[in-house]
């Protein structure tokens, strides 16, 4: 069965550093993954997703992650914080042996420190 | 844009009463789920459509049922409410068809609800 794990329930950084959230899947198949992002009091949005084209994947705000067959991972990553980017995020795989649903990881909490 | 609305933000119901969570959707979409959000554990998928009067269990069917009778529209239904239903639940919708596994998936804003 498919399950993803994120490192960390919650990360601070500073306005300005690099924002690094961890994300490794486990799957029987090549997966599809998503990186979703919830602000206060919001529902889900996508950030982005891996079908499996680019490794490197661009996503709204500045956003990206990269696949890493090795590794199982989709870390995504965002080069300068801004306090705008505080929410929390989850990362998702595709089951595509049910249905095409979706499994979400627990979720990391980003501060963002001024 | 696409737009999922739910019928209401937060909800304070008493333990054994009959809860009706309503989701309408506006993009034609295929598919539509239920989640309960809770601190830690992420999304946990309750049910999930993905025709008119198709439903399939999820993660966490238990104590839960579902109704679609219009494709816009995906009702999650609490028999008798039970104070550990207290949670946060999310309705989303996808396009759903040849889109299948790569889907994104549209989110309402989700209703709190609080059994006492």
């Amino acid at each position: 069965a498919q399950s993803v794990t994120q490192l960390g329930s919650h990360v601070s950084v500073s306005e300005g550093a690099l924002v690094l959230l961890r994300c490794n899947y486990s799957s029987s198949v090549p997966p599809y993954l998503f990186w979703y992002v919830q602000y206060p009091n919001q529902g889900l949005q996508l950030l982005l997703k891996y079908t499996s084209a680019a490794t490197l994947v661009k996503g709204i705000n500045g956003f990206e992650a990269e696949f890493k067959k090795s590794e199982t991972s989709f870390h995504l990553t965002k080069p300068s914080a801004h306090m705008s980017d505080a929410a929390e995020y989850f990362c998702a795989v595709s089951d595509k042996t049910s249905y095409d649903k979706v499994i979400f990881g627990p979720g990391t909490s980003l501060s963002v420190i001024p | 844009d696409v737009k999922v609305t739910q019928s209401s933000r937060y909800l304070v119901k008493r333990t054994g009463e009959k809860v009706f969570l309503e989701c309408v959707q506006d993009m034609d979409h295929e598919n539509m789920f239920w989640y309960r959000q809770d601190p830690g554990l992420g999304l946990r998928l309750i049910y999930f459509s993905y025709d008119v009067k198709m439903k399939e269990k999820g993660d966490i069917p238990e104590g839960y049922s579902v109704s679609r009778e219009k494709k816009e529209r995906f009702s999650l239904i609490l028999e008798s409410a039970s104070t550990n239903q207290t949670s946060m639940y999310l309705c989303a919708s996808s396009l759903g068809g040849l889109a299948g596994a790569t889907d994104t998936q549209y989110f309402g804003p989700g209703t709190r609800l609080t059994v006492l």
